[in-house]
């Protein structure tokens, strides 16, 4: 079966600092990966999208990482602002099947 | 270019009746696909419809249907509602199978 995980749930940071947000996958058959942010009430945002043939993606100051074969993606934020704080889901899609998958997120805080 | 539109924003039903709900995706996008986000299960894909075809399916329920027109503009039917359909369901558009642009979602209550 096909799973996406993110851990932390939660995570708080102080302004200015860089960190990184993780996303799992079981299945190394991945056809691409999508990192999204979602503020409270609204839709998804779209930050990064990773295919499979690429080991990492940067837009401003994300930058986003795939490594097939240990199953990982990483979202690295650097200098964080308050502007930040948000869920952040990643997303899957795997060869088999077409459907994207998604982990439960990361809520974020950033503290001012 | 416009972004993926989806009506009505909010909709307030009771047990039993059934909703439809319509989504709008970004001029050129061919693929829709939907979800249902809720707190205890987070998001969930319901179906994805491509060129008027359904390419992919949930585990949803057959109360829980959709189609897409000639024009990608798509919509989604849920009969005989139930309490737990509460949810935001949320489409998104993309060209094929590269980056799903979302739209705001369409937050159903059921009473």
């Amino acid at each position: 079966k096909q799973e996406v995980t993110q851990i932390p749930a939660a995570l708080s940071v102080p302004e200015g600092e860089n960190l990184v947000l993780n996303c799992s996958f079981t299945d190394s058959a991945i056809y691409n990966l999508q990192w999204f942010r979602q503020d409270p009430g609204k839709g998804l945002t779209s930050l990064l999208l990773i295919q499979s043939s690429q080991r990492e993606q940067t837009s401003g100051r994300l930058n986003a990482s795939l490594d097939k074969s240990s199953g990982r993606s990483t979202l690295y934020i650097a200098a964080s602002q308050p502007g930040d704080s948000a869920t952040y889901l990643c997303a899957a899609r795997f060869n088999t099947g077409n459907q994207f998958y998604f982990g439960t997120g990361t809520s974020l805080t950033v503290i001012p | 270019k416009a972004g993926v539109t989806q009506t009505p924003r909010y909709l307030i039903k009771t047990r039993g009746q059934q909703v439809t709900l319509s989504c709008s995706p970004i001029s050129g996008h061919r693929s829709v696909s939907w979800y249902q986000q809720t707190p205890g299960q987070g998001l969930q894909f319901l179906f994805e419809y491509f060129s008027e075809t359904q390419r992919n399916k949930g585990n949803f329920p057959g109360r829980f249907s959709g189609r897409q027109f000639s024009n990608s503009r798509s919509e989604m039917n849920v009969s005989t509602l139930e309490l737990g359909d509460s949810a935001l369901y949320l489409c998104a558009s993309s060209v094929s199978t590269d980056t799903q642009y979302f739209g705001p979602g369409t937050r159903l209550t059921v009473l």
